[in-house]
């Protein structure tokens, strides 16, 4: 248990459907991020917020979009997916983003699956 | 941009040693990170060198050379449970704060 939660842990959802994943830290950080995961490739970064201002958008298509209305709450919005969008999208925070104790601590992800 | 490079699989013995190399090219360099994956965990993190030398934690070590632009993660009386997916990351300064950039992951599985 890092303290960094995510919901749902699996979803499937259709191109045209519309879902938000949700991540929650309870670990008083100041910085929380969005990543990638798919298979053979490295950790993608997508978004990072500090104190709930996104600092990096690091060339992510518009149909995702990130929200962060409070330091301890991110999601994510999707709509209009693509199937090449199925991956485990994983969450972290960490306690300073421009500080030297920058350990990200990660949530257990979401299994994401696009029909 | 930032490249870095690992072994993509590793296998190894049971209380054996195993080292895992990454090499990298970035600029703005501040540190070199460990990251530990189990199949369907989340990534945890293992150590972190921002200077040359070797800094060990328990039966884990982590190396850096600034110089060379290299790392090592060393990892001592191999246990079964050690069977994951390791990830080198550089910290690199990025417009104020510290981005992490992760290599593409090496596979360890160790064997009886």
């Amino acid at each position: 248990e890092t303290g960094v939660t995510q919901t749902p842990r699996h979803l499937v959802m259709g191109m045209t459907n519309k879902k938000s994943l949700k991540c929650e830290q309870h670990l008083g950080h100041n910085a929380m991020y969005w990543y990638k995961q798919s298979a053979k490739k490295p950790l993608e970064l997508m978004f990072v917020y500090s104190l709930e201002e996104r600092v990096e958008n690091n060339s992510v298509p518009s149909r995702f979009s990130p929200e962060c209305p409070n330091s301890s709450h991110l999601f994510l919005h999707l709509h209009t997916l693509q199937p090449e969008d199925s991956a485990l999208y994983l969450c972290a925070s960490s306690l300073n983003p421009g500080g030297a104790d920058n350990e990200q601590f990660f949530g257990p992800g979401t299994r994401l699956t696009v029909l | 941009g930032q490249s870095l490079e690992q072994p993509s699989e590793v296998t190894a013995v049971e209380g054996a040693i195993v080292q895992i190399n990454c090499t990298y090219q970035t600029s703005g360099f501040y540190g070199l990170s460990w990251y530990q994956q189990h199949d369907g965990g989340a990534p945890t993190f293992l150590s972190y060198n921002a200077l040359d030398g070797l800094e060990e934690t328990g039966r884990f070590s982590s190396f850096l050379s600034r110089s060379d632009s290299y790392g090592y993660l060393l990892l001592q009386e191999l246990q079964m449970k050690d069977s994951a997916s390791y990830f080198c990351a550089v910290r690199v300064n990025s417009g104020g704060y510290q981005k992490v950039t992760f290599g593409i992951g090496t596979k360890l599985q160790v064997i009886p």
